[in-house]
């Protein structure tokens, strides 16, 4: 059954480091969404793109934060400068829509685990 | 108020119990009403989905939504120990590249 895929799945690095999280979406899917969860807390959304352009992005995406979409079957979440309060688990998620009518199921993967010392 | 509020309190109940998890919410916007199940180390994986309001029945497990109390439910009859998961409600306004906003989730465990 396909699957979202994500790399790594636990990322540590520095403040200040650059991170690259990456994730390899359902083949057919046209849609793309980023979430994080802090232990603990909610799952989050980050943004969503579509058509390679994001279409929607929540307050906590900001200019530290980028999304591409490089070879057309990859999709990355890059911060610039983390911080430590960039600690999660990070959330690829998919889908196809299905129609007018109908809930297009987002499909998400395993999760990158970021920690930021 | 926040968008959505799903008391995050662990459920343990012994097999074959009924499980009862709900979320409220503040958005009347939303149409679309979600429960993920979570088990650890995983994304959250789609469980049902109601459109509106209306009850919706999937084997062992039914979901209730009510618009006008803005309040969903959960029900899991006849829990096994497989059902042990954390229980994610999420919802959405529109179709399309449409943002999920989540409850914090229900730790269940299902004692054999």
């Amino acid at each position: 059954e396909p699957e979202v895929t994500q790399t790594p799945s636990h990322q540590v690095t520095q403040m200040g480091q650059e991170v690259i999280l990456r994730c390899v979406p359902i083949s057919n899917h046209l849609y793309f969404y980023w979430y994080r969860q802090i232990l603990g807390q909610k799952v989050e959304f980050l943004v969503s793109f579509y058509n390679n352009e994001i279409s929607e992005k929540s307050e906590i995406f900001d200019d530290q934060f980028s999304v591409e979409r490089p070879d057309g079957s990859n999709f990355t979440l890059k911060i610039r400068s983390t911080k430590l309060e960039d600690s999660a688990m990070y959330f690829c998620a998919s889908s196809f829509p299905e129609g007018l009518q109908a809930y297009n199921e987002q499909f998400f993967g395993p999760g990158t685990r970021l920690t930021v010392l | 108020q926040k968008e959505v509020e799903q008391d995050p309190g662990p459920l343990s109940v012994p097999e074959g119990a009924i499980v009862s998890l709900n979320c409220t919410y503040s958005n009347s916007a939303f149409q679309y009403f979600m429960w993920y199940r979570q088990y650890s180390r995983k994304g959250p994986e789609l469980l049902m989905y109601t459109y509106s309001s209306g009850n919706k029945e999937d084997g062992r497990f039914t979901a209730q939504v009510d618009k006008s109390s803005k309040y969903i439910s959960l029900f899991i009859r006849d829990s096994q120990p497989s059902d042990s998961a954390t229980y994610l409600c999420a919802m959405t306004a529109t179709l399309g590249n449409n943002r999920l906003a989540f409850g914090k989730g229900n730790q269940v465990v299902v004692i054999p």
